[in-house]
């Protein structure tokens, strides 16, 4: 069965850094693209990273760009992304997802998410 | 970039009725990167229909997808009480990789 178990969410000001993680089961991580999505308060989901199954490549959105960073171990099956330069607008619960193999261009499985917080 | 509006915002049904819920794309796009999902609250969304069609993996059948070009459409027929919920459309675009979500359509119990 696959499971996804996000964890490094928190409350941080604005400015700060965050790393979250995303430890991964059930399935063979190395052969998967991965993604972040993220979901705000009341609002539908958005995307804001995707890395390859080999981690060579990486594509973020155009929000979070040049401020985070999506990253993966593939021998330990985690995937990671290092927030830095917060603002409020992150605030939001964020999701590791598997990309839909063959496809690549939707979220089959998905983690339960964790909150991370950015106020003063 | 383009833009996914979904219509209604609420869609107020009683069990066993059936559902149609509206997707509408500011540009057309390819009927393969679009997808539709599910989320109830406090859980993650969870993939029902890929390539506009294409139920995924243990999606029951009264779940359905239709449309091409900038109208698609998802249909529930004969709501269960485990369908109430907020329903996505989503799409992709690889140049450069972007990923959209409408709004959603919320499917409550009239």
């Amino acid at each position: 069965e696959v499971h996804l178990v996000e964890s490094g969410g928190a409350l941080v000001q604005p400015g700060g850094s965050l790393r979250l993680s995303c430890a991964a089961s059930g399935f063979g991580f190395s052969d998967y693209w991965m993604h972040w999505v993220r979901q705000a308060p009341g609002k539908g989901p958005v995307w804001v990273s995707r890395i390859h199954s080999d981690g060579s490549f990486t594509s973020y959105a155009d929000s979070v760009k040049g401020r985070f960073t999506v990253s993966r171990d593939n021998a330990k099956n985690t995937l990671f992304l290092q927030m830095n330069s917060l603002r409020a607008e992150d605030t939001a619960v964020y999701y590791c997802a598997r990309d839909f193999p063959g496809f690549h261009n939707a979220f089959d499985f998905w983690g339960q998410g964790t909150v991370v917080t950015v106020s003063s | 970039e383009i833009v996914l509006t979904q219509s209604p915002g609420t869609l107020s049904l009683s069990p066993g009725e059936s559902a149609t819920l509206s997707c509408r794309a500011s540009q057309s796009v390819s009927s393969s990167r679009l997808a539709w999902y599910q989320q109830k609250p406090g859980q993650s969304p969870r993939l029902l229909i890929y390539g506009a069609s294409s139920r995924a993996t243990g999606i029951p059948d009264r779940f359905s997808g239709s449309g091409s070009g900038t109208d698609f459409t998802l249909t529930i027929s004969g709501l269960e009480p485990e369908d109430f919920a907020v329903y996505y459309c989503q799409q992709y675009t690889d140049t450069p990789p972007l990923f959209t979500f409408g709004p959603g359509t919320k499917v409550d119990i009239k």
